[in-house]
């Protein structure tokens, strides 16, 4: 089956140490983004990639860090410079063409709990 | 049922009613625009998209409106059912990036 996988669903972490978050897709995707989403709010962008070896700050990127050593894997470390990473954490992939409109698929997300 | 703007996030309609959730969207220079569908503790899933060269777009049960004028999206259910209880959230694409950013969101409530 194709798709995007994130792990865990649910992660609890204490105050000051690090974090890694999973994400994976098989679709062959080239892009690829991490969003965060609080309660009742919307999404709102962390960090993108369009490309192994590049990716790009997006609106909230302080306190996080990604990498893209591999097409299919865009991980999030969420570091203790994060005020507030009690949140729930959402991974998205999309292929790119020129002109693109083509649709972001979504991950299950992981709840980040930070005790 | 019907909401107006992102000042209204939750729509409560009964079953087999039709459902309109509306969005204001803010960059005119948006060219693709999207619907999601977000259950608790779930992705979002596509619902329907539609280009900014296009002013409404059909999909099963749905239908997504766009007026360009007033940077305005709809999202249309028709009969609607106990399933289509979600948070459901527009958003628009712009720039070489492609980025995508999403409204606030609305909840819908289908009563029995």
């Amino acid at each position: 089956d194709g798709g995007i996988t994130q792990s865990p669903k649910y992660l609890f972490r204490k105050e000051g140490q690090n974090v890694t978050l999973s994400c994976e897709q098989n679709l062959n995707h080239d892009a690829m983004y991490w969003y965060r989403q609080d309660p009742g709010q919307g999404l709102r962008l962390i960090y993108y990639s369009q490309i192994v070896n590049d990716f790009q700050k997006g609106d909230i990127a302080e306190g996080y860090s990604v990498s893209r050593e591999k097409k299919e894997s865009f991980p999030l470390t969420v570091t203790s410079a994060q005020k507030n990473p009690t949140a729930f954490y959402l991974c998205a992939s999309s292929l790119l063409a020129d002109p693109s409109y083509n649709e972001q698929f979504f991950g299950p997300g992981t709840r980040l709990t930070v005790l | 049922g019907e909401n107006v703007g992102l000042h209204l996030p939750t729509l409560s309609v009964q079953e087999g009613d039709n459902s309109i959730i509306n969005c204001a969207y803010s960059n005119s220079a948006s060219d693709y625009f999207i619907w999601y569908k977000q259950e608790s503790g779930k992705g979002p899933q596509f619902i329907i998209d539609i280009r900014s060269n296009m002013d409404k777009r059909q999909g099963q049960r749905v239908t997504v409106l766009l007026n360009k004028t007033v940077k305005h999206l709809s999202l249309q259910i028709a009969a609607t059912q106990p399933g289509d209880s979600a948070v459901y959230f527009c958003a628009e694409m712009s720039g070489s990036a492609r980025q995508l950013t999403f409204g606030s969101g609305t909840q819908l409530t289908v009563l029995p």
